[in-house]
C-alpha cells in the first residue's frame, strides 16, 4: 500500500514570496490533516479536512495560509506571504475516518530567508 | 491546559537496557494517549497508543504506562535496541468535534541506543 506522498521535499524561499506544498493521501483514506512541525518541536495541527470539508482549521494563520482539499482526495497547503517564522517541516497526514490511525508522510521542510 | 509536557529532552541508554520516556497533561478531556516515533528525515509513525479506561498497554517490547489520577503517561522500551534510536513523541487529544485528530504533541525526546 503506497504511503502518504508530499512535495517538493524540500524548499528554499525569501521572506515575503509564496510557495506550496501538495499532498496525497493513502487511497481511501477521507480525513486529511496538515501539520506544522519547527526544528525541535513536536508537530502542531494546521487544518484538518473530512473529504473536502474543513473539520479543524483554528490554528491555522489564516492571514498567510490556505489549504484545500477540492475534490476530496489531494491537498495543497499555500503559504503568501512567506515569514521567517515559517521554517519548518509542514506534514501531511491521513486517516481512514475522523478516529482512525495517523499516517504521516515524509514531509516537506521549508527555509525562509 | 492545552499542554503535553515531556521528559528528558534527550536519553542514552545501552543496549539491552530500559529506556524510559515521561508525559504529563493538565486537560483532563483528553481520552487517546498515542506514542509517534520519527527517524530522521521521515514522518511520526504510530507506536502505541492508550486510552484513559486502562493503565497499562503492551505491545511486544514497548509498553505504555497511565496514571489517570496524576495525570501522567509514559513510554517504557524493553531491551532496547540501537535501532530503536529515533525521537519519540507522546501526543494526546479528545473527542472534539467528533474527531480525535487534534493531536496535541510533547517537545519530543531523543533516544540513542549505545551498542
Amino acid at each position: 500500500e503506497a504511503g502518504v506522498a508530499q512535495s517538493p521535499r524540500y524548499k528554499i524561499i525569501e521572506k515575503r514570496q509564496s510557495v506550496a506544498f501538495w499532498c496525497n493521501p493513502i487511497s481511501g483514506h477521507a480525513t486529511l490533516y496538515w501539520y506544522q512541525q519547527i526544528l525541535g518541536q513536536g508537530p502542531k495541527l494546521l487544518i484538518q479536512f473530512q473529504n473536502n470539508g474543513v473539520v479543524d482549521d483554528s490554528q491555522l494563520p489564516k492571514d498567510r495560509f490556505s489549504a484545500e482539499r477540492l475534490k476530496g482526495v489531494d491537498s495543497t497547503l499555500k503559504i503568501q506571504p512567506a515569514k521567517l517564522e515559517d521554517s519548518a517541516v509542514y506534514l501531511c497526514a491521513s486517516s481512514l475516518g475522523l478516529f482512525g490511525e495517523l499516517f504521516f508522510g515524509e514531509g516537506s521542510r521549508l527555509t525562509v530567508l | 491546559q492545552q499542554q503535553v509536557k515531556q521528559s528528558p529532552q534527550s536519553l542514552i541508554v545501552q543496549k539491552g537496557g530500559i529506556s524510559i520516556i515521561n508525559c504529563a497533561y493538565e486537560n483532563t478531556a483528553f481520552d487517546y494517549f498515542p506514542w509517534y516515533q520519527q527517524f530522521p528525515g521521515k514522518g511520526p509513525a504510530l507506536l502505541i497508543a492508550i486510552r484513559p479506561d486502562v493503565s497499562e498497554k503492551k505491545e511486544g517490547r514497548f509498553t505504555i504506562s497511565f496514571n489517570k489520577s496524576a495525570k501522567q503517561f509514559s513510554l517504557h522500551i524493553m531491551d532496547s535496541q540501537p535501532g530503536d534510536s529515533a525521537t519519540y513523541f507522546c501526543a494526546a487529544s479528545f473527542n472534539y468535534g467528533g474527531s480525535q485528530g487534534n493531536l496535541i504533541f510533547g517537545k519530543g525526546t531523543k533516544l540513542s541506543v549505545k551498542p
